[in-house]
């Protein structure tokens, strides 16, 4: 079957635009995950939604971040006013309820904001 | 200090090397300790996850992970040139982190022909 998809692959914008990324788990799959990759601090945590639980945003950076899961299904991940600090890459990140070991990461989206 | 740290390398070897990965932790409430294997361009994988303290073998990796010395190794043996690639070791606590997983910063492995 299909993996986690993420769109776009790439994206190029401009300090100050709003970008959206969006991510589409795995079919079945409850739980969702955002994470971002950048040079010198790794891969962090931003936001996990469960089924209809409210998201735990604990890994959001800043209140440009903001993140929804429409149906249970398909993820956005917004960035408003954004910086050159905020070029990355974005992974996105899907599991079943009950296998919470193994998540199954999309190929992300590589963020660069000018 | 980060929660988890992770030798960048970069690390080369010949093939058929053994390799030595590892991480060092400082929160003593991770219990679930994963190794992730990430190609250029690509989102990581797993590879292989253990819980608590102990060994685990699959094929030419063995996991294994000391919670008094809080200290995980992730070895390959034979290793091959398709093993070249950057590895992450990735941990939580269970519970009600519920997966958020807290990353090492990666290594990057080129093993050559």
């Amino acid at each position: 079957g299909a993996g986690v998809s993420q769109s776009p692959s790439n994206k190029v914008t401009e300090k100050g635009k709003d970008v959206e990324l969006r991510c589409d788990p795995i079919s079945g799959h409850t739980a969702l995950y955002w994470y971002r990759q950048s040079l010198g601090q790794g891969l962090e945590f931003l936001i996990y939604f469960q089924g209809n639980s409210a998201p735990d945003k604990s890994g959001l950076p800043s209140d440009r971040f903001s993140a929804e899961r429409t149906g249970g299904s398909v993820s956005t991940l917004t960035i408003q006013r954004t910086q050159q600090e905020d070029s990355a890459v974005y992974l996105c990140a899907s599991r079943t309820g009950s296998a919470i070991q193994t998540q199954y990461f999309g190929p992300g989206t590589r963020l660069l904001v000018l | 200090q980060k929660e988890v740290e992770q030798d960048p390398g970069p690390l080369s070897v010949p093939e058929g090397a053994i390799v030595s990965l590892n991480c060092t932790y400082s929160n003593s409430a991770f219990q679930y300790f994963m190794w992730y294997r990430q190609y250029s361009r690509k989102g990581p994988e797993l590879l292989m996850y253990t819980y608590s303290s102990g060994n685990k073998e699959d094929g030419r990796f063995t996991a294994q992970v000391d919670k008094s010395s809080k200290y995980i190794s992730l070895f390959i043996r034979d290793s091959q040139p398709s093993d070249s690639a950057t590895y992450l070791c990735a941990m939580h606590a269970g519970g009600t982190s519920y997966g958020k997983l807290t990353f090492g910063q990666g290594t990057i492995l080129t093993v050559h022909p």
